[in-house]
């Protein structure tokens, strides 16, 4: 059984401070690894995709990949109250299509 | 341009009807994704097409699921009977699929409610 494992949450910053959310994996041989945002009531949204060890950045979010230690991160920088949302954590594995999502990390930002 | 369009975005039914729930893929994407978001469980993947053609429906939660693409600008989820258990949030999304591509873009959801 895959499993891709996120903190609940919520997590609460202050405005301005940096958000890290983690996201642990199981299975090994996962390849493709996403970061997804969902406003309450919405649908998901892509913000982040990362593929290779090490940093992504992209604005004020940076990606973090470690597939030693099958460990993904999502920091965001300069937090805005809009950012307040959950994230999720989606993890690829091998050569199908799959995704597997992690339960997701309710944001809070504070102002 | 369009992203992946669902309809209805609400439906309320009451348990034994049957439910269809419409999807659009946005053009020239070739994998279609049925995933279901619940509060308990989370966002699961029910099943899934690569070129119209079912891949993988070891999600569908059982017979009363079907779930169809006859071209590749449609898709359907049925329920049939529904029940009040099926009460979630169904997301459609699509992908270019393959390798790197497989980047997942969801439409804005059909909230279900089975009275």
């Amino acid at each position: 059984q895959k499993e891709v494992e996120q903190n609940s949450g919520p997590l609460s910053v202050p405005e301005g401070a940096i958000a890290s959310l983690n996201c642990t994996y199981s299975d090994r041989v996962s390849q493709s690894f996403f970061w997804y945002r969902q406003y309450s009531g919405k649908s998901p949204e892509l913000i982040m995709s990362i593929y290779s060890n090490g940093d992504k950045e992209d604005g004020r979010f940076t990606a973090q990949l470690n597939k030693a230690s099958q460990y993904v991160s999502l920091l965001i920088r300069d937090s805005q109250p809009s950012d307040s949302a959950t994230y999720l954590c989606a993890v690829n594995g091998g050569s199908n299509y799959k995704l597997t999502f992690g339960k997701g990390t309710l944001l809070t930002v504070n102002p | 341009d369009a992203g992946v369009i669902q309809s209805p975005r609400h439906e309320v039914t009451e348990m034994g009807q049957e439910v269809t729930l419409r999807c659009k893929p946005i053009s020239g994407h070739n994998s279609l994704f049925w995933y279901r978001q619940t509060m308990m469980r989370g966002l699961e993947l029910l099943i899934y097409f690569n070129n119209n053609v079912p891949i993988d429906d070891s999600g569908m939660p059982e017979d009363r699921f079907s779930a169809k693409m006859p071209n590749a600008s449609f898709s359907t989820l049925k329920i049939q009977p529904s029940e009040p258990r099926d009460s979630a949030v169904y997301f459609c999304a699509s992908s270019l699929g393959g390798g790197r591509g497989n980047e997942q873009f969801f439409g804005p959801g059909t909230r279900l409610t089975v009275l």
